[in-house]
């Protein structure tokens, strides 16, 4: 079947514009997660969302990142005021709960680039 | 502190000849599970094994196994056979699941090369 995607697979923005970058999980899985790979920091939690409670956002560096899930489904991460440093690989992945056992193994779409110029 | 420490930034073998990727943790979680993902220059996270820290017995996947060392808390990666197409960044990751948190921690990740 298939994976998570993402869209776009890179963003080129400007200092101070806002960008969404989308993701769409696998079909049936119910947990969705956001990370974000950069050269300095590695790879990051930013928000997770199960079924329709309400996300963990403990992962979000500061106020200007949010994200929301429609219809259980597709997710968008939007940064307001883009910076320099958000410029990173933003990865989405999902998985089919959270048990936390094998059969919760986490997918991971291909990534968008985003580059804050 | 690190929840999970890869401390070979780069590492070489040859051909056919099998490999250990290092990798420890750090937990309180007397329940967590630890994986492993392959990151090749594509850039996607490919999902490679899996271990509970229940299980008794070591997971393997094809040419790759997991050395879990429960008590010395590492789970080191082997690939076996090596071939050209596993030249790519590998990460360890653990989900502890008694915190309640979902997310996974992530190493710094290895670099893996293999050398014709």
């Amino acid at each position: 079947g298939a994976g998570v995607s993402q869209s776009p697979s890179n963003k080129v923005t400007e200092k101070g514009k806002d960008v969404e970058l989308r993701c769409d999980p696998i079909s049936g899985h119910t947990a969705l997660y956001w990370y974000r790979q950069s050269l300095g920091q590695g790879l990051e939690f930013l928000i997770y969302f199960q079924g329709n409670s309400a996300p963990d956002k403990s992962g979000l560096p500061s106020d200007r990142f949010s994200a929301e899930r429609t219809g259980g489904s597709v997710s968008t991460l939007t940064i307001q005021r883009t910076q320099q440093e958000d410029s990173a690989v933003y990865l989405c992945a999902s998985s089919p709960g959270t048990s936390g056992g094998r059969g919760d193994t986490q997918y991971f779409g291909p990534g968008t680039r985003l580059t804050v110029l | 502190a690190q929840k999970i420490t890869q401390t070979q930034p780069g590492m070489f073998v040859q051909e056919k000849e099998a490999v250990t990727l290092d990798c420890t943790y750090d937990t309180s979680d007397p329940s967590y599970g630890l994986f492993w993902y392959k990151q090749p220059s594509s850039g996607e996270m490919i999902f490679l094994i899996y271990q509970g820290s229940y299980d008794q017995q070591n997971a393997t996947e094809g040419r790759y196994s997991l050395n879990f060392q429960k008590a010395r808390k590492s789970a080191n990666l082997v690939i076996s056979a090596s071939q050209l197409g596993d030249s790519a960044m590998y990460f360890c990751a653990m989900r502890e699941k008694q915190t309640g948190a979902n997310n996974l921690f992530f190493g710094t990740g290895t670099r893996l090369t293999v050398i014709p």
